[in-house]
């Protein structure tokens, strides 16, 4: 059955820290990884991930893959309060299922 | 573009009611699905659909029922609620379509606070 194991559970930093979470994936036929943001409600979409190696960046924040180690990671650069939240990440693989790890909880303090 | 509308917001229901949550979507997106929010237990996907007239079973499907007569819609039926069923819920809806649905990301709603007493 395809698990998504992510890392640390949850995290307390200082603003300007910089963080890097982990997600571990075990899957067959695994199609593509990705990670979301949630705050008080829904989740919102950070990054996909298809391809080994290739860095997907979106100020801040950046993600990437090891498809030979089966694990992704999400580093955010000098973080700030409003980065406080629950990170998801998700794997798709042959089943039209997208199936989710339990998060990493991370609280930036001022 | 109001995307993906969940409706109730919150509900309260009695051990062995019925009720329905609503989910519509806007996007003309062929994948949705829905799924329960737990205190350290992520996100669980409970039914899927990769489009109207197609459903299947997710990870905790025991006690929910959908279907899928449009596009649109895709609503969460639970047949005999328990205090077990108590949760937050997410629909969500991908433009992904066919075997290249792990393409497209998923968007959600706001979620449905459901208290089963």
């Amino acid at each position: 059955e395809d698990k998504v194991v992510q890392s640390p559970l949850s995290l307390v930093v200082h603003e300007g820290d910089t963080v890097t979470l982990n997600c571990s994936y075990e899957v067959t036929n695994f199609r593509s990884l990705l990670w979301y943001k949630q705050e008080k409600k829904a989740p919102t979409f950070l990054f996909m991930l298809t391809s080994s190696g290739i860095e997907k960046k979106s100020g801040r924040l950046s993600s990437i893959l090891d498809k030979k180690e089966l694990f992704s990671i999400l580093n955010i650069t000098a973080t700030q309060t409003g980065d406080s939240a629950v990170y998801l990440c998700a794997e798709t693989s042959g089943t039209y299922k997208y199936i989710f790890g339990t998060g990493t909880r991370l609280k930036v303090l001022a | 573009n109001a995307g993906v509308t969940q409706t109730p917001k919150f509900q309260v229901l009695k051990t062995g009611q019925s009720m329905t949550l609503q989910c519509a979507q806007d996007m003309n997106h062929e994948y949705m699905s829905w799924y329960r929010q737990d205190p350290g237990m992520g996100l669980r996907l409970i039914h899927y659909s990769v489009g109207a007239g197609i459903t299947d079973q997710g990870e905790v499907p025991n006690g929910y029922n959908v279907s899928r007569s449009t596009t649109e819609d895709f609503p969460l039926r639970l047949l005999s609620a328990a205090p077990s069923q108590t949760s937050v819920y997410f629909c969500a809806s991908s433009s992904g379509t066919g075997l290249d649905y792990y393409n497209s990301p998923l968007h959600f709603g706001n979620g449905t606070r459901l208290t089963v007493t």
